[in-house]
């Protein structure tokens, strides 16, 4: 069945540094993809989505390019703020478009 | 423009007890509603879901059940909690078109004591 792989966390990084947070997936069909933030104690935020391939998704500096070709969505940021910090979560639609297929969550650190 | 409420924000109940969570949607109409459960550290549970009132789907077997009263309103209830049952349970709602994505409540943390 469809799956999603994301890099196992903690993620620790310095303020400004350059995040690479790793998304793979498997699926039959043409799922859409998207990342999702949790900060601490609140519900999930959609960060970006991407809904074909070499679409590209962006929002609030973060960005993250769907590539058939090696089945990943790897979501990038140039400069990271202390406020990053949070969990971050890949998913991707199923056939059905009734579900989400969720990534176990990756949590990012950025240290001031 | 839409928005999710769900209430309470926090919970403590005892292990035996009653529960109902409940979840509305302002703002779309015939969504595609959802209950997931997050245990502290860990990733999403999908626990039920329905496309339409009346219409729910389980995902897991556990001692919780759902109900859709009305269009935009989904409500998680349970006979007699178990402390496994302590978490932090979240609503969404989405609809299918054009795109697929799930919109999220500020969730309820439930602790079973």
């Amino acid at each position: 069945g469809d799956s999603v792989t994301q890099m196992e966390g903690p993620v620790t990084l310095s303020e400004e540094a350059f995040l690479t947070i790793n998304c793979t997936y498997t699926a039959t069909g043409y799922p859409s993809l998207f990342w999702y933030v949790q900060y601490p104690g609140e519900g999930l935020q959609l960060l970006l989505k991407a809904t074909k391939a070499d679409d590209k998704g962006s929002n609030k500096g973060f960005e993250a390019t769907y590539r058939k070709e090696t089945t990943s969505f790897h979501l990038e940021k140039g400069s990271v703020q202390v406020s990053d910090s949070a969990v971050y979560f890949c998913a991707l639609s199923s056939d059905s478009n009734y579900q989400l297929i969720w990534g176990a969550g990756t949590k990012l650190i950025i240290k001031p | 423009s839409q928005t999710i409420h769900q209430w309470p924000a926090t919970l403590v109940q005892p292990v035996g007890s009653p529960l109902s969570l409940e979840c509305t949607v302002e703002g779309t109409s015939n969504p595609n509603l959802y209950w997931y459960r997050q245990a502290a550290g860990r990733g999403l549970q999908l626990l039920f879901y329905s496309v339409g009132i009346g219409q729910i789907s389980s995902e897991v077997p556990q001692n919780l059940s759902a109900s859709r009263p009305q269009d935009r309103q989904f409500i998680l209830s349970s006979k007699k909690l178990l402390l496994s049952d302590s978490g932090f349970y979240l609503c969404a709602w989405s609809v299918e078109i054009p795109t697929p994505e799930q919109y999220f409540g500020p969730g309820t943390r439930l602790t079973v004591t």
